[in-house]
């Protein structure tokens, strides 16, 4: 049962435009977000945060907008840049176990030249 | 700083043999986390360590897994028996403390049982 969906195994970007990614997750105590980057043969890097007291954080062409009504948040790429091709993690943290994190199953994004 | 260090990065074995993987995590770090990636699952944690003592095992599938930090820069994640349903790669982690603060992997391990 997966409490952390990323209903979008793949993703294909033109280089320049907007990537963004979408994440679901099912339990309201989730308090705090991540999204962790993946190259092939490495581990995952963190990539940005947001707490459940905000609904936006960037970093730089990083954005990730956070929807708690509707459970859902979304990372946005702009402008999309070859080395953005990656595996891309959604996870949660709950409230009460702000040590353990909650991985989705990930989003290859590929972007095209 | 070289980073959360794993070996082997590849492991190929038979039903039925013992499987030891290794972590070595970054320096003065607290926390210990050791994952496995599977494409049905995708990243699942297995059992996390804070100042060498496993804190929440309830990830590790079955007897057949374990997991020991005899000392903070040093951590095995053991399967006895492997069965090939184990094939995934598994990936250590660590960080500074308890809490939200972010989590160093290694490159992990991609382990074949036949």
């Amino acid at each position: 049962d997966q409490q952390v969906k990323q209903n979008s195994p793949s993703l294909s970007v033109q280089e320049g435009r907007i990537s963004i990614l979408n994440c679901d997750y099912t339990n309201s105590m989730f308090d705090y977000f991540l999204w962790y980057k993946k190259y092939p043969a490495e581990g995952p890097t963190f990539l940005i945060s947001i707490s459940s007291i905000k609904d936006k954080n960037e970093d730089g062409r990083f954005t990730v907008f956070l929807n708690k009504s509707a459970k859902h948040l979304s990372l946005h790429i702009v402008p999309s840049q070859p080395g953005d091709s990656a595996v891309y993690f959604c996870a949660a943290s709950p409230r009460w176990r702000d040590d353990k994190i909650i991985f989705g199953k990930g989003t290859r994004l590929h972007i095209l030249p | 700083d070289a980073g959360v260090i794993q070996s082997p990065r590849h492991e190929v074995t038979e039903m039925g043999q013992e499987v030891t993987l290794r972590c070595k995590p970054i320096s003065g770090h607290n926390s210990l986390f050791w994952y496995r990636q599977t494409m049905m699952r995708g990243l699942e944690l297995l059992i996390y360590f804070n100042n060498n003592v496993p804190i929440d095992d309830s990830g590790m599938p079955e007897d057949r897994f374990s997991a020991k930090m005899p000392n903070a820069s040093f951590s095995t994640l053991k399967i006895q028996p492997s069965e090939p349903r184990d094939s995934a790669v598994y990936f250590c982690a660590s960080s500074l403390r308890e809490g939200r603060d972010e989590q160093f992997f290694g490159p992990g391990t991609r382990l074949t049982v036949l």
